[in-house]
């Protein structure tokens, strides 16, 4: 059965730091892996998402993930924190067999930017 | 905005009432997904629907149950409410019925507060 752990329920960077958010999942097949975020009052927007082929993936707003299937990992980076980063991050895994294709989701990292 | 629409934004009721949860797809997608949100839970999967059939189960309650109609809106209907079946409801979507690497597009959620 498929999991997704997050390593830190809270992360706080100062403006212009390097962000990384730490994401191991668990799979018995070749995963496909997504990263989502949340702003407050907010549903949950894509940044990124991993199929197959590129391991290292590029997503909106600067993001990028890369998957690393010996360390079984999925973590987001961003070189440089803008206060409009701040926001619960997700990483999931998605279920994937005949047309089934929920995602099971990490507990979330909350991301705060200081200024 | 995803394209998903849901309603009511917020709802209130009272312990062993019924409610409905509404959700409008993206235009053209097939598939429906049901998540709930709760401190305690996280994200979690309830209930899949594909082109009014229904796909893949996740942790829903025999309390709850859901349909997906021949326009392709669904429905998520709690009875016997508890308290703690307070969270943030999602609906997400997606063309790919087979789920797996398609995106799913959230919705901005209903909240519902049981007292």
């Amino acid at each position: 059965a498929q999991s997704v752990t997050q390593l830190g329920s809270h992360v706080s960077v100062s403006e212009g730091a390097l962000v990384l958010l730490r994401c191991n999942y668990s799979s018995s097949v070749p995963p496909y892996l997504f990263w989502y975020v949340q702003y407050p009052n907010q549903g949950l927007q894509l940044l990124l998402k991993y199929t197959t082929g590129a391991t290292l993936v590029k997503g909106i707003n600067g993001f990028e993930a890369e998957f690393k299937k010996s360390e079984t990992s999925f973590h987001l980076t961003k070189p440089s924190a803008h206060m409009s980063d701040a926001a619960e991050y997700f990483c999931a895994v998605s279920v994937s067999w005949g047309s089934q294709g929920n995602l099971i989701f990490g507990k979330g990292t909350k991301l705060s930017v200081k200024p | 905005d995803s394209g998903v629409t849901q309603t009511p934004k917020h709802l209130i009721t009272a312990t062993g009432q019924r409610v409905t949860l509404r959700c409008s797809p993206r235009s053209g997608d097939l598939s429906v997904y049901w998540y709930q949100q709760s401190l305690d839970q996280g994200l979690q999967f309830l209930i899949q629907y594909y082109n009014g059939e229904e796909r893949a189960k996740g942790n829903i309650l025999e309390r709850f149950s859901a349909q997906q109609f021949p326009d392709l809106h669904s429905e998520l209907n709690l009875s016997s409410l508890e308290l703690g079946d307070s969270a943030l409801y999602f609906c997400a979507s997606s063309v790919d019925p087979s789920g797996g690497a398609s995106e799913q597009f959230f919705g901005p959620g209903t909240r519902l507060t049981v007292l």
